[in-house]
C-alpha cells in the first residue's frame, strides 16, 4: 500500500539549476496536487490536476511547471531554481474533490 | 475569494487535558470541511471531514469537529489529550468549481506537556 511516492526526499541546488520532483500514486485517482510548504504559511497550492490531460494554476505557480504523465504520475519542474524556492514540497492526490487528500512524505528542497 | 484562518499559532495543553482548536472561513457556497494533522517529517493526514448532514462528526484517533454556519467556524476538538497528539493541525476548506481544489489555514502547533 504504497500511496503516493514522491522522490527525492531531499535535495540541493544552486541558483539557476533545474530539476524535475517525481510523483506517483497508485490508488487510481483521478486528480493530483503540488503543494509547497512554508513556515507560518501552511500549504498553498502550485499546480493541479484534475484529471488525465489537463493541468491548472494554483495560488503560486510562477517559476514553475507540472506535467501529467499519465493518470499515475504527476512532476513538477523547476527551469532555474531560486532561493525563494527552498521550501518542503508535498505531492497530493485525490479521488474526488470530496473524498479528502492522500499525501506523500514531502521533498526538502533546499536553493543556495 | 475562499480562505481559512487558524487563530491559534501554537498551543500547549498537559496530557489528558481536553483540547479545541479553532478555524474560520470564508466561502460563498456551502463549504466542504477537513482537518488534517502533520507529525514531524511527516506528510499530511486526514483526520476528518464535513460535507452536509450531522454538524457535529467524528475522526480518526479520537478528534472530532462542529460545524457552525452561523460562525463560519469547524472547530476540531478531543476530550482527553495523549502525548502522540504533538503535531501540527491544518484547516482545510474544498474549493473551485468541483470542490477540486483545497485551501489550508496556515495550521496550529500542539505541544503537549507529559
Amino acid at each position: 500500500n504504497a500511496g503516493v511516492t514522491q522522490t527525492p526526499k531531499f535535495q540541493v541546488l544552486k541558483t539557476g539549476q533545474s530539476m524535475t520532483l517525481q510523483c506517483a500514486q497508485d490508488m487510481n485517482h483521478n486528480s493530483m496536487y503540488w503543494y509547497r510548504q512554508d513556515p507560518g504559511m501552511g500549504l498553498r497550492l502550485i499546480y493541479y490536476s484534475a484529471s488525465e490531460g489537463t493541468t491548472d494554476k494554483g495560488e503560486v505557480p510562477n517559476g514553475y511547471n507540472v506535467s501529467r504523465l499519465n493518470k499515475r504520475e504527476f512532476s513538477l519542474r523547476l527551469e532555474s531554481a531560486a532561493p525563494s524556492q527552498t521550501s518542503v514540497y508535498f505531492c497530493a492526490s485525490s479521488a474526488t474533490g470530496k473524498s479528502g487528500y492522500t499525501f506523500g512524505s514531502g521533498t526538502r528542497l533546499t536553493v543556495v | 475569494a475562499q480562505s481559512v484562518t487558524q487563530p491559534d499559532i501554537h498551543i500547549t495543553v498537559s496530557e489528558g487535558a481536553s483540547l479545541e482548536l479553532r478555524c474560520n472561513y470564508s466561502y460563498g457556497a456551502t463549504p466542504y470541511l477537513f482537518w488534517y494533522v502533520q507529525s514531524p517529517g511527516q506528510g499530511l493526514q486526514l483526520l476528518l471531514k464535513y460535507f452536509s448532514g450531522d454538524t457535529l462528526v467524528q475522526g480518526i484517533k479520537g478528534f472530532e469537529a462542529e460545524f457552525k454556519r452561523s460562525q463560519s467556524s469547524f472547530n476540531l476538538r478531543k476530550p482527553s489529550v495523549h502525548w502522540s497528539d504533538a503535531a501540527e493541525y491544518f484547516c482545510a476548506v474544498g474549493a473551485g468549481t468541483s470542490y477540486d481544489k483545497v485551501i489550508f489555514g496556515p495550521g496550529t502547533s500542539l505541544s503537549v506537556i507529559p
